[in-house]
């Protein structure tokens, strides 16, 4: 069973331009989360998308969105990069089921943006 | 505000020693907890969760977490580690916005970086 993909892997952008990553969860997840890695900060929630809708969000500016298509695809934006928009991105899916159900989230092996 | 902690930054053990990696959060309601590890260049990993019932909870590469809910607590545990548990380790939350339901979000603490000498 394939993992979770994100890609790039790797990416070097300038200040003020702006970046698409994309994320493939696992075969039957219409869960999708991101996470942004520092480390300062550690993993912080960024969004979640479940059916082509936003959940859930974190506490980011405007400049981060997302959406999802319906084959539970990911892609996450962020316009006008500034440097502290350096980080590991990270996408997560999951198995959601029974209302009721919690479920684990898989995580990708990460999108490291650089921002120069 | 509900969060995660994790009381050490760094912890170095030679091989064999035994581990406990504290992780505390604060949330009055039910809350499911996770260990994630990330070894070096490798994407997150689950090593065990809990949900309800038994509050301890056996992982994989055997570790162990016991949840204690009058503590807000729930460390993590290894009798013997080895080298390769080398990495960085995370507790985390999950906060559901629906009543106890799939929907919501992990919150995570801020990592312990684990180092093993051989």
């Amino acid at each position: 069973k394939a993992g979770v993909t994100q890609t790039p892997r790797y990416l070097i952008k300038t200040r003020g331009q702006q970046v698409t990553l994309s994320c493939s969860p696992i075969s039957g997840h219409r869960s999708v989360s991101w996470y942004q890695q520092t480390p300062g900060q550690g993993l912080q929630f960024l969004f979640e998308y479940f059916s082509e809708t936003q959940r859930n969000k974190g506490n980011f500016p405007g400049r981060f969105s997302g959406r999802q298509f319906s084959n539970s695809r990911s892609e996450m934006n962020v316009s006008t990069l500034e440097l502290g928009d350096s980080a590991l991105y990270l996408c997560a899916s999951s198995l959601v089921g029974i209302v009721g159900q919690p479920t684990e989230a898989f995580f990708g092996q990460g999108t490291r943006l650089t921002v120069v | 505000a509900q969060s995660v902690s994790q009381h050490n930054h760094h912890v170095i053990l030679s091989e064999a020693a035994s581990l406990e990696l504290g992780c505390n959060y604060s949330y009055g309601g039910t809350v499911n907890l996770f260990w994630y590890v990330q070894y070096p260049g490798q994407h997150l990993q689950l090593l065990l969760k809990y949900f309800s019932g038994d509050p301890l909870v056996k992982g994989i590469k055997g570790f162990e977490a016991e949840f204690i809910k009058s503590k807000f607590s729930f460390n993590l545990r290894k009798p013997s580690v080895q080298w390769s548990d080398t990495a960085e380790y995370f507790c985390a939350a999950f906060l559901s916005l629906n009543y106890g339901g799939s929907q919501g979000n992990l919150i995570f603490g801020k990592g312990t970086k684990l180092s093993v000498k051989p």
